[in-house]
């Protein structure tokens, strides 16, 4: 079993609309969550930071669910330049960040 | 940008050859992470380097095997390649010890195993 479990997608998204995807993760001793974006054939990029209480980033949201052990991402009022894969990341005790496969999103004009 | 270089961006090479690739890490980090990317994969640990130690190691044979100078640049060579060696070879660096620290990524080394 992964340690960080996402559904692959595509998401396919009208321009304008909202999109929302977890991920799960299987230990339980993971101390920080992120949300990275990677476009194609470039490295990741640290979207945001996901803390238990919820936190918001313009029209992304991320939420840490530690008892049922999932993350979420939303994006509102989605752009075309919002196409991207989404990783799901556990980040150990030691720096050890333990990613997802990924979420593919793709909003179409 | 994040200020995490790499170098080269990309490399070709054949089965049982070796490579050395490179990562400088932003100024005032002092760890580095080297991540390997296979085609629709997401980023899997190699190991860790933190004040010229490696400090954690992932899944990987012995013939995977990394270097941090005191400036905290670091290397990772590879040993008799294997096609499946053939992946976006990627580092991050971070300042250890220091709270929320989050990891930035250099732009990745493109290996192909022919």
């Amino acid at each position: 079993r992964k340690e960080v479990e996402q559904d692959p997608g595509p998401f396919n998204v009208p321009e304008g609309a909202t999109v929302a995807f977890n991920c799960t993760y299987s230990n339980s001793a993971s101390q920080s969550f992120f949300w990275y974006r990677q476009d194609c054939r470039k490295e990741p990029k640290l979207l945001m930071s996901v803390y238990s209480s919820g936190n918001e980033d313009g029209r992304f949201t991320a939420q840490l669910n530690r008892a049922s052990q999932y993350i979420s991402l939303l994006i509102r009022d989605s752009k075309l330049s919002d196409s991207a894969t989404y990783l799901c990341v556990a980040l150990d005790s030691w720096g050890k960040l333990q990613f997802g496969a990924g979420t593919q999103v793709v909003v179409t004009p | 940008e994040t200020g995490v270089t790499q170098s080269p961006t990309h490399l070709i090479k054949t089965r049982g050859q070796q490579v050395t690739l490179r990562c400088s890490s932003q100024s005032g980090h002092n760890t580095v992470s080297w991540y390997q990317q296979a085609l629709g994969q997401g980023p899997q640990f190699i190991f860790q380097y933190y004040r010229e130690e490696e400090n954690g190691r992932g899944n990987f044979p012995p013939r995977f095997s990394g270097l941090q100078f005191p400036n905290y640049s670091s290397e990772l060579n590879v040993n008799a390649l294997e096609l499946d060696d053939s992946a976006l070879y990627l580092c991050a660096s971070f300042p250890r010890g220091l709270e929320g620290e989050t990891q930035y990524f250099g732009p990745g080394t493109r290996l192909l195993v022919l």
